[in-house]
């Protein structure tokens, strides 16, 4: 099963607004990271938050995380039309120090965002 | 220089042949990760390599599958008897490993897009 949980599986925004998405997932992790896709193609990276952290910023994004309630979100401010895309979020569980840290992915969220 | 590429872009094969797919990592990074995405089933690890440790195998879903990274570089990830089943979006990653951190980011190639038909 899927660690990441995500919510909404879709969303439609009018361009300039907000986009809010969450991730949930159950085990402890080390880090959380969120991707872009479009259309079914190649991941873009587009924000990694370490378990010891609780907000990271870049450009138009911004992510939290609250490891107590095990989960995550990642805001779009002023969305633009380019914004329209699938975000997934994904967990790295490997235990600390090991060599490996395959990541599991949520389903994903699909925004639209209208011109 | 440039991120990770993946051929081919497309592929569509009839049930029962062999397909092999491959990775180009980015240069000097160390581990390389075999993802799948397909309707229904979402993105799931397949298979990861790290220097010259063993391959993490445990997201390969039968013995069909294999996959082998030659030199520490570029790898390629085979199918054998293809059923339709395995239809699906075929992701590369890679990510470099420094001594001493975990977590790394993983950059993804476009992907390579099966048809079994």
């Amino acid at each position: 099963s899927q660690q990441g949980e995500e919510d909404p599986q879709a969303l439609s925004i009018q361009e300039g607004e907000n986009a809010t998405m969450n991730c949930s997932y159950k085990t402890s992790i080390n880090n959380l990271q969120w991707y872009r896709q479009n259309s079914g193609r190649g991941l873009v990276h587009l924000i990694l938050i370490r378990s010891n952290e609780r907000e990271k910023h870049s450009g138009r994004l911004r992510v939290t995380l609250d490891t107590s309630k095990k989960s995550s979100s990642l805001l779009i401010t002023a969305s633009r039309a380019a914004d329209t895309a699938s975000y997934f979020c994904a967990t790295d569980r490997a235990p600390i120090r090991a060599a490996g840290n395959k990541l599991t992915f949520g389903g994903g969220t699909r925004v639209l965002v209208k011109p | 220089g440039a991120g990770v590429s993946q051929s081919p872009s497309n592929k569509v094969t009839e049930k029962g042949k062999d397909v092999e797919l491959r990775c180009d990592p980015i240069s000097g990074h160390t581990a390389l990760y075999w993802y799948r995405q397909s309707l229904g089933q979402g993105l799931e690890f397949l298979i990861y390599f790290q220097g010259n440790s063993a391959p993490d195998k445990s997201g390969l879903p039968s013995d069909r599958f294999s996959a082998e990274r030659t030199g520490g570089s570029v790898s390629t990830l085979t199918i054998q008897r293809t059923q339709q089943e395995d239809s699906a979006v075929y992701l590369c990653a890679s990510s470099s490993f420094p001594r001493g951190r975990v977590g790394e980011t993983q950059y993804f190639g476009p992907g390579t897009r099966l048809l079994v038909l």
